[in-house]
C-alpha cells in the first residue's frame, strides 16, 4: 500500500497570511500515460463530505478559488493557501489515486491564529 | 449537476450486514468514463477506501484487502444507483460511510454514520 504523510497536524495562521500543507507519498504517485501525479488535495468541514479541491497534484476543481494551489512532483506535495480567509477553517487531506487501495492522509488541521 | 443521495439504516447489530444504497443523478451509474466508491471515516481509522465498481464494456470491482472478504459492490442500471454491503459487522466497523464519484473524488454523498451496537 501507499502510505502518505501529512505534515504538520494543525496549524494556526493569521487571516490573510499563508498556509502550507505538506503531503509525501511513500513511493513516486507518477501516472505515465499523462505524466502527471495521481494526487488530489481535499477540504471538509465539520458534519460535511471532503470537497474536492486539486487533482493532478495541481489542477483546481471547478468553482475553488484561485487561492489555493497545489505543487509538488515525485513524492512531495504540497497545498498552499495565500490568503488564509476565515472559511478556509477546515480539514485538508491528501489522497492518492496511482493505485488500489487508494489511500488517504491522516489530515492537517488549519485554525486562525 | 451530478449528485449522490445515501439510504440506509443508521444502527446494526454485531455479527450483521450493513447495506447502503447511493442513487446518482446527472449522471449513469454506467457511464464508461467514471468510478463509483464506497469510503467510511473514523476517528481511529481517519479516512479508508473501501472499494468501488466500474463499468468499461463490462462490470469491474475493486476492494481494500482490509474488507475483502466481506464486501460487496454492485450496480443497479435500472435504478441508476450502486450499493455497498459489509457482512460480518463488529463494533470496529462504526464509521460514517460515504459514496463517491470520481477517479479523484469530485462528488460525494452526505454520509450515513453507521452505528455496530447490540
Amino acid at each position: 500500500d501507499i502510505v502518505m504523510t501529512q505534515s504538520p497536524d494543525s496549524l494556526a495562521v493569521s487571516l490573510g497570511e499563508r498556509a502550507t500543507i505538506n503531503c509525501k507519498s511513500s513511493q513516486s504517485i507518477l501516472y505515465s500515460s499523462n505524466n502527471k501525479d495521481s494526487l488530489t488535495w481535499y477540504q471538509q468541514k465539520p458534519g460535511q463530505p471532503p470537497k474536492l479541491l486539486i487533482h493532478w497534484a495541481s489542477t483546481r476543481a471547478s468553482g475553488v478559488p484561485d487561492r489555493f494551489s497545489g505543487s509538488g512532483s515525485g513524492t512531495d506535495f504540497t497545498l498552499t493557501i495565500s490568503s488564509l480567509q476565515a472559511e478556509d477553517v477546515a480539514v485538508y487531506y491528501c489522497q492518492q489515486y496511482y493505485s488500489i487501495p487508494l489511500t488517504f492522509g491522516g489530515g492537517t488541521k488549519v485554525e486562525i491564529k | 449537476q451530478v449528485q449522490l443521495q445515501q439510504s440506509g439504516p443508521g444502527l446494526v447489530k454485531p455479527s450483521q450486514t450493513l447495506s447502503l444504497t447511493c442513487a446518482i443523478s446527472g449522471d449513469s451509474v454506467s457511464n464508461n468514463n467514471a468510478a463509483w466508491n464506497w469510503i467510511r471515516q473514523s476517528p481511529s481509522r481517519g479516512l479508508e477506501w473501501l472499494g468501488r465498481t466500474y463499468y468499461r464494456s463490462k462490470w469491474y470491482s475493486d476492494y481494500a484487502v482490509s474488507v475483502q472478504s466481506r464486501i460487496t459492490i454492485n450496480p443497479d442500471t435500472s435504478k441508476n444507483q450502486f450499493s455497498l454491503q459489509l457482512n460480518s459487522l463488529t463494533p470496529e466497523d462504526t464509521a460514517v460511510y460515504y459514496c463517491a464519484g470520481g477517479w479523484a473524488f469530485d462528488i460525494w454523498g452526505q454520509g450515513t454514520t453507521v452505528t455496530v451496537s447490540s
